[in-house]
């Protein structure tokens, strides 16, 4: 069993839809991330969780919305996403969310079209 | 946020090559963590050094955790096809608050 699992591996969602990416971890972890990854650029910090406690918004905008109901799951909401939004969403788990235990371990990534 | 300067941006290279790549950033770092990811998949943790000065392999890779402690470099020797994927370095800055920060990658073409 892996320690961090996305679901789904691949989307393709209409404009007017709304789909959830979903997250978990067993690793134990008190923080977890959302990341996007669009093609040939770097990876994009969106939001961040910590303790169920969302610590980080990176401007973001609200056609994505996060949820985070416990410390081994976290949701990402999408509702009329744009073409530009197609990107691999990553998500991502650590023992902490500053200091020495920060080392990241990240799911496979949901693959998400926008059509 | 806090930049990591990574390079090179990529790098198209022959089977059986040695490979180096590095990191730098004017901030200081507790920790340096290299990951890769291959096409469609998730990045995965390769070695993580926690002291500076610490040299620390992990079968053909070999990380460094520089003196200063605002670099690290990734070596992988003997190059071979599977070693195709993009490379990142990260690590908690403290010029980020301690918080986890990502180079852009170095992207690493093998021909066989």
């Amino acid at each position: 069993e892996t320690g961090v699992t996305q679901t789904p591996r691949h989307l393709v969602m209409g404009m007017t839809n709304k789909k959830s990416l979903k997250c978990e971890q067993h690793l134990g972890h008190n923080a977890m991330y959302w990341y996007k990854q669009s093609a040939k650029k770097p990876l994009e910090l969106m939001f961040v969780y910590s303790l169920e406690e969302r610590v980080e918004n990176n401007s973001v905008p609200s056609r994505f919305s996060p949820e985070c109901p416990n410390s081994s799951h976290l949701f990402l909401h999408l509702h009329t996403l744009q073409p530009e939004d197609s990107a691999l969403y990553l998500c991502a788990s650590s023992q902490d969310y500053q200091g020495m235990n920060t080392e990241a371990f990240f799911g496979q990534g949901t693959r998400l079209t926008v059509v | 946020g806090q930049q990591l300067n990574q390079s090179p941006q990529s790098m198209f290279i022959q089977e059986g090559e040695d490979v180096s790549m590095n990191c730098t950033s004017s901030s200081i770092f507790n920790t340096w963590l290299w990951y890769k990811q291959e096409p469609g998949e998730g990045p995965v943790l390769l070695i993580a050094l926690y002291k500076a000065g610490e040299l620390t392999s992990n079968g053909r890779l070999t990380a460094q955790f520089g003196i200063t402690r605002k670099d690290s470099f990734l070596n992988i020797s003997a190059s071979i096809p599977s070693d195709v994927g993009i490379y990142f370095c990260a690590g908690p800055a403290m010029g980020s608050n301690y918080k986890l920060t990502f180079g852009k990658g170095t992207l690493l073409t093998v021909n066989p």
